[in-house]
């Protein structure tokens, strides 16, 4: 079955350290891979997205994600964190054969401490 | 230019009520998708419309259905409300029926069933 694994579902950071957001995905088609934020009361907002190519795609704020196909993996990390990047993260799973329909996994919740 | 409109932004309603939630794309977009994202489920596809088909269907029941207008505003109709259709529905527009194309999401619609 198609699924989409994000296995923490609250992280806290301290602001200026590093972060990682983990994903996993099943898909057995090649799968497209994106990374969506959501702040509170707004929609989602896409951060960086993996079609085919450099596995490794850099996004906006700052953001950068890994592809790992022996892993079905695909990390978002950012190198120092702000405050304003307290949010929920999302990563979706997508395929040409699925049209826009995207799978997402259940979310993590990014706290930013000082 | 302007973004994914939804209106009502906030809406409540008694179970077996019926509701319709309406989406406002970005000007030249033409594929319109739907989301229910709720706490428990998490972000669910529930149908796409491109050129006022629908082109996918996510594993809602009939109860959930949607259409498009000739000018890509697009709507979606929940008959006889249940309490688990609290959720919040984002609508998302895209350029064409295709994940590669950036998807922008709206601010969403919050359904609340009492």
């Amino acid at each position: 079955a198609q699924s989409v694994t994000q296995p923490d579902i609250h992280i806290t950071v301290s602001e200026g350290a590093s972060l990682e957001l983990r994903c996993n995905y099943s898909y057995g088609a090649t799968p497209y891979l994106f990374w969506y934020v959501q702040s509170p009361g707004q929609g989602l907002q896409l951060l960086l997205k993996y079609f085919s190519g450099d596995t490794l795609v850099q996004g906006i704020k700052g953001f950068e994600a890994e592809f790992k196909r022996s892993q079905s993996s695909f990390n978002l990390r950012k190198p120092s964190v702000h405050w304003s990047d307290a949010a929920e993260y999302f990563c979706a799973v997508g395929a040409v054969q699925a049209g826009t329909a995207l799978i997402f996994g259940k979310g993590t919740t990014l706290s930013v401490s000082s | 230019k302007a973004g994914v409109t939804q209106t009502p932004r906030y809406l409540i309603k008694t179970r077996g009520q019926q509701v319709t939630l309406s989406c406002s794309p970005i000007s030249g977009h033409r594929s319109v998708s739907w989301y229910q994202q709720t706490p428990g489920q998490g972000l669910q596809f529930l149908f796409e419309y491109f050129s006022e088909t629908q082109r996918n269907k996510g594993n809602f029941p009939g109860r959930f259905s949607g259409r498009q207008f000739s000018n890509s505003r697009s709507e979606m109709n929940v008959s006889t409300l249940e309490l688990g259709d609290s959720a919040l529905y984002l609508c998302a527009s895209s350029l064409a029926w295709t994940s590669t194309d950036e998807q922008y999401f709206g601010p969403g619609t919050r359904l609340t069933v009492t």
